[in-house]
């Protein structure tokens, strides 16, 4: 069973700061890995596929880039709306499933 | 790519729901789907998958034998059975497709 580990699992920023958030897999996974933003009492929203590629509509003030075991979400200027929890997501071919991280909530400084 | 759940409600500890999941926007008989749900306050947890086809079956471990997944591709639903409640059961179920989620539903288990 692969296991991801975020960290940190809370990270104080101001707005305009630079945000780096990790996600640490126990096994490689090549770049099949997700990033999602969270905000409360909403579905969580994809960021980031294969580890690099952004979704459609997301700023390009966030990007991810890693391969194997060690992905970084990187947010280059925080933005009011930037402060949410973020996960990590990884689609398990065989047996079938999704491990998530366990987030990292990203806070106002 | 749509993904409605509905379902959800508050039941007492032991009794069952079931959940459906309402998809559009793709070709539903070609993807392998998931049910994942979020504890109040809590994290991400995987719950249970269905292949394409509705042959191949996995369940989360918390499961227990308890939940029970199935679709039907001529009317393009997924679905989860849900028996035996216990209050840990509580929470915000969602529909996934790959990286593609659904608003969720939630589920109350409490007396």
């Amino acid at each position: 069973e692969i296991v991801l580990t975020q960290s940190p699992a809370t990270l104080s920023l101001s707005p305009g700061e630079r945000a780096t958030l990790s996600c640490r897999a126990s096994q490689s996974v090549s770049h099949y890995l997700a990033w999602f933003q969270q905000k409360f009492g909403q579905a969580p929203r994809l960021l980031i596929y294969d580890a690099s590629n952004r979704a459609t509509g997301i700023p390009a003030r966030f990007s991810g880039s890693g391969s194997g075991t060690d992905f970084t979400l990187t947010i280059s200027s925080l933005e009011p709306e930037d402060f949410a929890i973020y996960y990590c997501q990884l689609l398990v071919n065989w047996p079938p499933g999704i491990t998530f991280g366990q987030g990292t909530r990203l806070e106002i400084k | 790519v749509q993904l409605v759940e509905s379902g959800g409600g508050v039941v007492p500890p032991g009794r069952s729901l079931r959940l459906s999941c309402a998809a559009s926007g793709f070709t539903f008989r070609s993807y392998g789907l998931h049910w994942v749900r979020q504890a109040p306050g809590k994290g991400l947890e995987w719950v249970a998958f269905i292949s394409y086809d509705g042959r191949n079956k996995n369940y989360a471990d918390s499961i227990e034998g308890r939940f029970t997944i199935s679709r039907d591709n001529s009317n393009n639903t997924m679905y989860l059975q849900m028996n035996s409640l216990i209050t840990e059961d509580t929470g915000l179920y969602y529909c996934v497709r790959e990286l593609n989620w659904g608003q969720g539903t939630r589920v109350t288990v409490s007396s």
